[in-house]
Protein backbone atom coordinates (compact mmCIF):
# COMPACT_ATOMS: atom_id res chain seq x y z
CA UNK A 1 0.00 0.00 0.00
CA UNK A 2 1.41 3.62 -0.83
CA UNK A 3 1.59 5.90 2.19
CA UNK A 4 3.65 9.06 3.01
CA UNK A 5 5.11 9.84 6.46
CA UNK A 6 5.88 13.48 7.62
CA UNK A 7 7.30 13.19 10.60
CA UNK A 8 7.01 16.99 11.90
CA UNK A 9 3.45 18.21 12.77
CA UNK A 10 5.46 21.63 12.65
CA UNK A 11 9.26 23.27 11.89
CA UNK A 12 9.93 26.39 13.39
CA UNK A 13 13.09 28.37 11.50
CA UNK A 14 13.70 31.85 11.68
CA UNK A 15 13.83 34.38 9.02
CA UNK A 16 17.20 33.98 6.78
CA UNK A 17 17.96 30.57 8.36
CA UNK A 18 18.01 27.44 5.98
CA UNK A 19 14.85 25.45 6.37
CA UNK A 20 13.74 21.06 5.80
CA UNK A 21 10.55 20.02 5.87
CA UNK A 22 11.03 16.00 5.86
CA UNK A 23 9.45 13.65 3.80
CA UNK A 24 9.62 9.60 3.74
CA UNK A 25 7.03 7.74 1.31
CA UNK A 26 6.48 3.55 0.58
CA UNK A 27 4.84 2.62 -3.03
CA UNK A 28 5.51 -0.93 -4.56
CA UNK A 29 6.59 0.40 -7.56
CA UNK A 30 8.62 3.49 -8.77
CA UNK A 31 7.23 7.46 -7.02
CA UNK A 32 5.96 10.41 -8.91
CA UNK A 33 6.53 12.43 -5.57
CA UNK A 34 5.12 16.40 -5.30
CA UNK A 35 5.02 18.72 -2.54
CA UNK A 36 2.20 21.06 -1.97
CA UNK A 37 2.12 24.17 0.06
CA UNK A 38 -1.84 25.64 1.71
CA UNK A 39 -2.12 29.02 2.61
CA UNK A 40 -4.99 29.57 5.10
CA UNK A 41 -8.28 29.95 3.49
CA UNK A 42 -6.59 28.75 0.19
CA UNK A 43 -6.30 25.75 -1.86
CA UNK A 44 -3.39 23.64 -2.25
CA UNK A 45 -0.84 25.36 -4.71
CA UNK A 46 2.07 23.28 -6.32
CA UNK A 47 5.76 23.73 -5.43
CA UNK A 48 7.51 20.73 -7.28
CA UNK A 49 7.36 17.12 -8.43
CA UNK A 50 10.29 14.78 -9.02
CA UNK A 51 9.35 11.82 -11.64
CA UNK A 52 12.74 10.99 -13.14
CA UNK A 53 15.98 12.20 -13.50
CA UNK A 54 17.94 14.40 -11.46
CA UNK A 55 17.85 13.96 -7.91
CA UNK A 56 17.43 17.79 -6.71
CA UNK A 57 14.68 19.02 -7.74
CA UNK A 58 13.71 23.02 -7.95
CA UNK A 59 10.22 24.24 -7.89
CA UNK A 60 8.25 27.41 -7.11
CA UNK A 61 9.61 30.44 -4.29
CA UNK A 62 13.32 29.08 -4.54
CA UNK A 63 12.35 26.10 -2.96
CA UNK A 64 13.98 22.57 -3.84
CA UNK A 65 13.26 19.52 -2.81
CA UNK A 66 16.09 16.18 -3.14
CA UNK A 67 14.80 12.54 -4.09
CA UNK A 68 16.81 9.99 -2.08
CA UNK A 69 15.82 6.36 -3.58
CA UNK A 70 17.95 4.31 -0.60
CA UNK A 71 16.17 6.37 2.11
CA UNK A 72 12.80 6.78 0.35
CA UNK A 73 12.99 10.48 1.39
CA UNK A 74 11.78 13.54 0.10
CA UNK A 75 12.61 16.69 1.71
CA UNK A 76 11.73 19.97 1.02
CA UNK A 77 14.46 22.46 1.42
CA UNK A 78 15.06 26.28 1.02
CA UNK A 79 18.09 27.92 1.83
CA UNK A 80 16.91 31.02 3.05
CA UNK A 81 13.27 31.35 4.60
CA UNK A 82 11.01 33.87 4.37
CA UNK A 83 8.24 35.06 7.09
CA UNK A 84 5.83 34.63 4.23
CA UNK A 85 6.64 31.07 3.94
CA UNK A 86 4.87 30.58 7.10
CA UNK A 87 2.22 27.91 5.64
CA UNK A 88 0.96 24.01 5.65
CA UNK A 89 3.08 21.81 3.05
CA UNK A 90 1.73 18.61 2.02
CA UNK A 91 3.92 15.36 0.64
CA UNK A 92 2.23 13.14 -1.77
CA UNK A 93 2.93 10.56 -3.57
CA UNK A 94 1.61 8.19 -6.86
CA UNK A 95 2.85 4.92 -8.02
CA UNK A 96 3.61 5.08 -11.32
CA UNK A 97 2.04 1.15 -12.01
CA UNK A 98 -1.14 3.28 -10.87
CA UNK A 99 -3.28 4.03 -13.50
CA UNK A 100 -5.69 5.78 -11.67
CA UNK A 101 -3.09 8.75 -10.80
CA UNK A 102 -4.84 9.50 -7.57
CA UNK A 103 -2.16 11.11 -5.35
CA UNK A 104 -1.33 10.17 -1.26
CA UNK A 105 -0.50 12.91 0.94
CA UNK A 106 1.11 13.09 4.40
CA UNK A 107 -0.31 14.65 6.78
CA UNK A 108 1.13 17.56 6.34
CA UNK A 109 3.85 19.77 8.41
CA UNK A 110 2.75 23.42 9.39
CA UNK A 111 6.24 26.28 8.69
CA UNK A 112 6.44 28.60 11.50
CA UNK A 113 9.05 31.55 9.85
CA UNK A 114 9.68 33.77 12.94
CA UNK A 115 11.60 37.41 11.88
CA UNK B 1 -4.54 31.30 -9.81
CA UNK B 2 -4.31 27.23 -10.65
CA UNK B 3 -7.04 27.81 -13.28
CA UNK B 4 -9.61 25.28 -11.53
CA UNK B 5 -12.62 26.83 -10.14
CA UNK B 6 -14.85 25.78 -7.91
CA UNK B 7 -18.24 26.65 -6.33
CA UNK B 8 -19.66 27.44 -3.90
CA UNK B 9 -17.15 28.34 -1.59
CA UNK B 10 -18.66 28.23 1.75
CA UNK B 11 -21.89 25.92 1.98
CA UNK B 12 -23.93 25.24 5.22
CA UNK B 13 -26.76 22.91 6.10
CA UNK B 14 -28.29 20.65 8.26
CA UNK B 15 -27.85 17.23 8.99
CA UNK B 16 -29.55 14.62 6.22
CA UNK B 17 -29.96 17.29 3.51
CA UNK B 18 -28.42 16.77 0.40
CA UNK B 19 -25.77 18.95 -1.73
CA UNK B 20 -23.54 19.76 -4.79
CA UNK B 21 -20.10 20.81 -5.24
CA UNK B 22 -19.09 22.32 -8.58
CA UNK B 23 -15.92 22.11 -10.52
CA UNK B 24 -14.54 23.37 -13.62
CA UNK B 25 -11.36 22.12 -14.43
CA UNK B 26 -8.06 23.90 -16.24
CA UNK B 27 -8.96 24.67 -19.61
CA UNK B 28 -8.17 21.45 -21.88
CA UNK B 29 -7.43 18.91 -18.68
CA UNK B 30 -9.97 16.08 -18.83
CA UNK B 31 -8.93 14.47 -15.54
CA UNK B 32 -10.79 15.56 -13.12
CA UNK B 33 -10.38 14.40 -9.10
CA UNK B 34 -12.24 14.76 -6.05
CA UNK B 35 -10.52 14.83 -2.21
CA UNK B 36 -11.85 15.78 1.30
CA UNK B 37 -10.11 17.28 3.77
CA UNK B 38 -10.66 17.01 7.16
CA UNK B 39 -8.93 17.47 10.70
CA UNK B 40 -9.08 13.75 11.89
CA UNK B 41 -8.60 12.18 8.57
CA UNK B 42 -6.31 14.26 7.01
CA UNK B 43 -6.17 14.62 2.79
CA UNK B 44 -8.42 11.82 1.51
CA UNK B 45 -8.68 11.23 -2.51
CA UNK B 46 -12.52 10.14 -2.92
CA UNK B 47 -12.91 9.82 -6.40
CA UNK B 48 -11.62 10.55 -10.33
CA UNK B 49 -13.19 11.12 -13.74
CA UNK B 50 -11.30 11.19 -16.83
CA UNK B 51 -13.31 12.36 -19.88
CA UNK B 52 -16.54 11.55 -18.55
CA UNK B 53 -15.31 8.12 -17.53
CA UNK B 54 -15.01 6.70 -13.74
CA UNK B 55 -11.55 6.02 -13.49
CA UNK B 56 -10.74 5.38 -9.45
CA UNK B 57 -12.70 5.27 -6.42
CA UNK B 58 -11.11 5.61 -3.37
CA UNK B 59 -12.59 6.31 0.11
CA UNK B 60 -15.83 7.74 -1.08
CA UNK B 61 -18.78 6.73 0.83
CA UNK B 62 -22.15 5.16 -0.65
CA UNK B 63 -24.04 8.46 0.30
CA UNK B 64 -21.75 10.11 -2.24
CA UNK B 65 -21.51 10.67 -5.94
CA UNK B 66 -19.81 12.25 -8.69
CA UNK B 67 -19.83 12.78 -12.47
CA UNK B 68 -18.32 14.32 -14.79
CA UNK B 69 -20.38 16.05 -17.90
CA UNK B 70 -19.36 16.53 -21.83
CA UNK B 71 -18.12 20.40 -20.84
CA UNK B 72 -15.68 18.27 -18.64
CA UNK B 73 -16.86 20.50 -15.35
CA UNK B 74 -17.74 17.53 -12.93
CA UNK B 75 -20.18 17.57 -9.73
CA UNK B 76 -20.02 16.00 -6.36
CA UNK B 77 -23.22 14.97 -4.79
CA UNK B 78 -23.31 14.43 -1.03
CA UNK B 79 -26.44 13.10 0.79
CA UNK B 80 -28.16 12.18 3.67
CA UNK B 81 -25.28 14.28 5.44
CA UNK B 82 -23.64 13.76 8.46
CA UNK B 83 -22.10 15.92 11.35
CA UNK B 84 -18.76 14.30 10.06
CA UNK B 85 -19.27 15.02 6.47
CA UNK B 86 -18.00 18.68 7.62
CA UNK B 87 -15.00 18.67 5.84
CA UNK B 88 -13.14 21.15 3.13
CA UNK B 89 -13.93 19.15 -0.73
CA UNK B 90 -11.65 20.14 -3.45
CA UNK B 91 -11.30 19.28 -6.80
CA UNK B 92 -7.92 19.00 -8.99
CA UNK B 93 -7.48 18.35 -12.54
CA UNK B 94 -4.65 17.78 -14.93
CA UNK B 95 -3.39 16.94 -18.51
CA UNK B 96 -3.66 13.40 -20.49
CA UNK B 97 -0.38 12.29 -18.52
CA UNK B 98 -1.74 12.79 -15.37
CA UNK B 99 1.42 13.69 -13.84
CA UNK B 100 0.65 17.15 -11.56
CA UNK B 101 -2.53 18.13 -10.29
CA UNK B 102 -3.45 21.44 -9.85
CA UNK B 103 -6.06 22.18 -6.93
CA UNK B 104 -8.99 24.58 -6.94
CA UNK B 105 -9.60 26.50 -3.94
CA UNK B 106 -11.98 24.39 -2.04
CA UNK B 107 -15.66 24.69 -0.90
CA UNK B 108 -16.00 24.52 2.84
CA UNK B 109 -18.84 22.38 4.03
CA UNK B 110 -20.03 22.62 7.36
CA UNK B 111 -23.26 20.46 8.37
CA UNK B 112 -25.13 21.61 11.46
Amino acid sequence: AQSVAQPEDQVNVAEGNPLTVKCTYSVSGNPYLFWYVQYPNRGLQFLLKYITGDNLVKGSYGFEAEFNKSQTSFHLKKPSALVSDSALYFCAVRDMRDSSYKLIFGSGTRLLVRP
Amino acid sequence: DSGVTQTPKHLITATGQRVTLRCSPRSGDLSVYWYQQSLDQGLQFLIQYYNGEERAKGNILERFSAQQFPDLHSELNLSSLELGDSALYFCASSGDRGDTQYFGPGTRLTVL
